[in-house]
C-alpha cells in the first residue's frame, strides 16, 4: 500500500486566496483524521471521519475552515479565505477502526500564506 | 484539564547510549498511549503504544514504562542510532472516541 497520500506538499498563497487541501487514506480504513502542526501549539486534531461521516469538527477553528469526505477514498480541508495565521503543515492520517489506536500520517501539505 | 506535556524539550546523547524521553500526563482517565517520531518532513510514525492497564511493553530497541500513580509515561531507546534522530511525541487517548491528544514533542539528536 501507498500509505495516506496528500497533496500538494507545498502551498504558498496569499491572504485572502483559497486553499484545498487532498487527502487518500489507505484503502480499507474507515477512519480519517486533520491534524494542523505549527511549531507553538504542536499537533491539533481538526476534524475526524468515520465511514465518510463527521464525527467530531470541535478542532476547527473558525468557519473559514471546512472539510469533506465525499466517498472512502478522498478527504478535502478547505481554507476559505485564507489567512496568514493559517501558516503549518496540515496532515491527514487514516486508521482501522477497532483494535489499536495506530495512526497513519501522510507526508503533510505545508501551507504559507503571504 | 486533558493535557499532555513533555518534560524535555531537547534531548542529545551520544551514538550508542541509551535515551530516555518522558512524557506527562493529566487526564487520569486516558487509558491508552502511543509514542510517535516523527523525521524532518514527514508525517509522525508510531513507535509503540501501551494502555492503561499494562506498566511496561517492549518493542524492538524500544520500551514504553506507563506510571499511572504519577502520571508518567517514558520512552526507552537502546543502543541509539543515528537514524533515531527525530522529534518524538506521546499522545493519548480516553475511552473509544479515537481523539489522540499529542504533547508538544521531543527533539532527540544523537551525535556520533
Amino acid at each position: 500500500d501507498a500509505g495516506v497520500i496528500q497533496s500538494p506538499r507545498h502551498e504558498v498563497t496569499e491572504m485572502g486566496q483559497e486553499v484545498t487541501l487532498r487527502c487518500k487514506p489507505i484503502s480499507g480504513h474507515d477512519y480519517l483524521f486533520w491534524y494542523r502542526q505549527t511549531m507553538m501549539r504542536g499537533l491539533e486534531l481538526l476534524i475526524y471521519f468515520n465511514n465518510n461521516v463527521p464525527i467530531d469538527d470541535s478542532g476547527m477553528p473558525e468557519d473559514r475552515f471546512s472539510a469533506k469526505m465525499p466517498n472512502a477514498s478522498f478527504s478535502t480541508l478547505k481554507i476559505q479565505p485564507s489567512e496568514p495565521r493559517d501558516s503549518a503543515v496540515y496532515f491527514c492520517a487514516s486508521r482501522q477502526g477497532g483494535g489499536t489506536g495506530e495512526l497513519f500520517f501522510g507526508e503533510g501539505s505545508r501551507l504559507t500564506v503571504l | 484539564g486533558e493535557s499532555v506535556g513533555l518534560h524535555l524539550p531537547t534531548l542529545s546523547v551520544q551514538e550508542g547510549d541509551n535515551s530516555i524521553i518522558n512524557c506527562a500526563y493529566s487526564n487520569s482517565a486516558s487509558d491508552y498511549f502511543i509514542w510517535y517520531k516523527q523525521e524532518s518532513g514527514k508525517g509522525p510514525q508510531f513507535i509503540i503504544d501501551i494502555r492503561s492497564n499494562m506498566d511496561k511493553r517492549q518493542g524492538q530497541r524500544v520500551t514504553v514504562l506507563l506510571n499511572k500513580t504519577v502520571k508518567h509515561l517514558s520512552l526507552q531507546i537502546a543502543a541509539t542510532q543515528p537514524g533515531d534522530s527525530a522529534v518524538y511525541f506521546c499522545a493519548e487517548n480516553k475511552g473509544s472516541n479515537y481523539k489522540l491528544t499529542f504533547g508538544k514533542g521531543t527533539l532527540l539528536t544523537v551525535n556520533p
